[in-house]
């Protein structure tokens, strides 16, 4: 059974129409983050939620914005998506954000910017 | 500055045949060191921690170790299905810091 669920898993919008991605956990994990994917490269973090206490990455650019309304759902949104925005968008979860914790994924949403 | 790097950066093996994916870290407190496994289109599915030099876990046909300064993820006599991406990943405080990933392709 999926544990970190994202939707959609396809997304298409076009140049500057905002768009929310959604993730849910059934683990009941503290922490939840939200990460970037490009083509062949690394995850890269974007901001991430110790419970409601929200942490933006400084490099995050400001047209990327999420909401926590309670322990199950995230929701990243883009405010004014550009085409440098196309990307797999990853949500993940862990039980603590120290020490190491195991972080699961979900199956991502893939963004695509006309 | 922390950094993670993986290679090779793509890895064509026959099936049967051994080999190791490298990771080499550079970290100012290493709380952990993780690998997963990544197919296209999907999203990471974990696969090991490791949390000190010495430390080796095994699953299946994988094996990965863990030096002070790298890590290996061994494949012994690899299938088709293995082939995907390895990630390797390090814990900074309170972050997961991610290499480019090894692309493997085991071929029948």
């Amino acid at each position: 059974d999926a544990m970190v669920i994202q939707n959609p898993r396809y997304q298409v919008t076009q140049f500057g129409k905002p768009v929310t991605l959604s993730c849910s956990q059934t683990l009941n994990h503290n922490v939840m983050y939200w990460y970037q994917q490009k083509s062949s490269q690394a995850p890269k973090l974007l901001f991430h939620y110790y419970d409601k206490d929200f942490n933006n990455e400084a490099d995050t650019p400001d047209n990327f914005q999420s909401r926590r309304p309670n322990t199950s759902f995230c929701f990243l949104d883009i405010r004014s998506p550009g085409l440098g925005d196309a990307a797999m968008y990853l949500c993940a979860t862990s039980r603590d954000s120290g020490s190491g914790d195991i972080q699961y994924f979900g199956a991502g949403t893939r963004l695509s910017v006309l | 500055e922390d950094q993670v790097t993986q290679s090779p950066e793509a890895l064509r093996l026959q099936e049967g045949e051994s080999s190791s994916l490298n990771c080499s870290y550079t970290v100012s407190g290493l709380r952990g060191l993780f690998w997963y496994r990544q197919d296209p289109g999907k999203g990471p599915e974990f696969l090991f921690t490791l949390y000190s030099a010495g430390e080796e876990k095994e699953k299946e046909r994988l094996k990965a170790t863990l030096t002070k300064k790298e890590s290996f993820l061994h494949i012994t006599a690899p299938k088709p299905e293995d082939s995907a991406t390895y990630l390797c990943a390090v814990a900074d405080t309170n972050k997961l810091i991610f290499g480019t990933g090894t692309l493997l392709a085991v071929q029948p």
